[in-house]
């Protein structure tokens, strides 16, 4: 069954911190891979796509993820957290050809920051 | 113009009343979507529209019905709606084909049934 697993249903950082969002997800094949991110009272944003290429893919707002097939996850990064960071962040795939976008989303990592 | 624009922002209904929700694209886009979001969850799927017609219908209940004007209009029109009903409504487009998953989402529609 195709699926998305995010373990932390919440995570809260310092300002300044590292922070590293976890997303595992099941698929029969290699699946296009989204994280995106939604602020309170907001719809969601895209930060980053993956889709073929260097596993290592840069987005918005400072974030980074990283493709790891073996392990089936797409791990959301970023170096120093800031205050506006706090929202809802949902990792997401998508099947990897043409068809309408029938996303499968996970149940989303809330993140707070502290001061 | 990057921007799917969503009308109302909020609105309240009763049970028995009829509403329209209504969502707007610029950006050449031929899929649009219509996402149902309760609270500390992700979207639920309801409805595609791909070319201006339905291609998905995710066995929403017939009190909801969507309609795609041209490609750049799609109303979600609500009747008889029940108070489990109350969610933010996101509507959202995309490109058809390679990429599909790169949806572009308005800022929803906050409903409350009473």
């Amino acid at each position: 069954a195709q699926s998305v697993t995010q373990p932390d249903i919440h995570i809260t950082v310092s300002e300044g911190a590292s922070l590293e969002l976890r997303c595992n997800y099941s698929y029969g094949a290699t699946p296009y891979l989204f994280w995106y991110v939604q602020s309170p009272g907001q719809g969601l944003q895209l930060l980053l796509k993956y889709f073929s290429g260097d596993t290592l893919v840069q987005g918005i707002k400072g974030f980074e993820a990283e493709f790891k097939r073996s392990q089936s996850s797409f791990n959301l990064r970023k170096p120093s957290v800031h205050w506006s960071d706090a929202a809802e962040y949902f990792c997401a795939v998508g099947p990897p050809y043409n068809q309408g976008g029938k996303l499968i989303f996970g149940q989303g990592t809330e993140l707070s920051v502290k001061p | 113009d990057t921007e799917v624009t969503q009308t109302p922002k909020h609105l309240v209904m009763g049970m028995t009343n009829k509403k329209s929700l209504k969502c707007e694209q610029h950006m050449g886009h031929r899929a649009m979507y219509w996402y149902k979001q309760k609270a500390k969850k992700p979207p639920e799927l309801m409805f595609v529209y791909s070319y201006e017609k339905l291609s998905i219908n995710e066995s929403v209940p017939s009190r909801f019905s969507p309609e795609c004007p041209n490609s750049s209009l799609l109303n979600l029109h609500l009747h008889a709606l029940q108070p489990e009903d109350s969610a933010l409504y996101l509507c959202a487009s995309s490109q058809v084909g390679v990429g599909t998953g790169e949806l572009f989402f308005g800022e929803g529609s906050r409903l409350t049934v009473l």
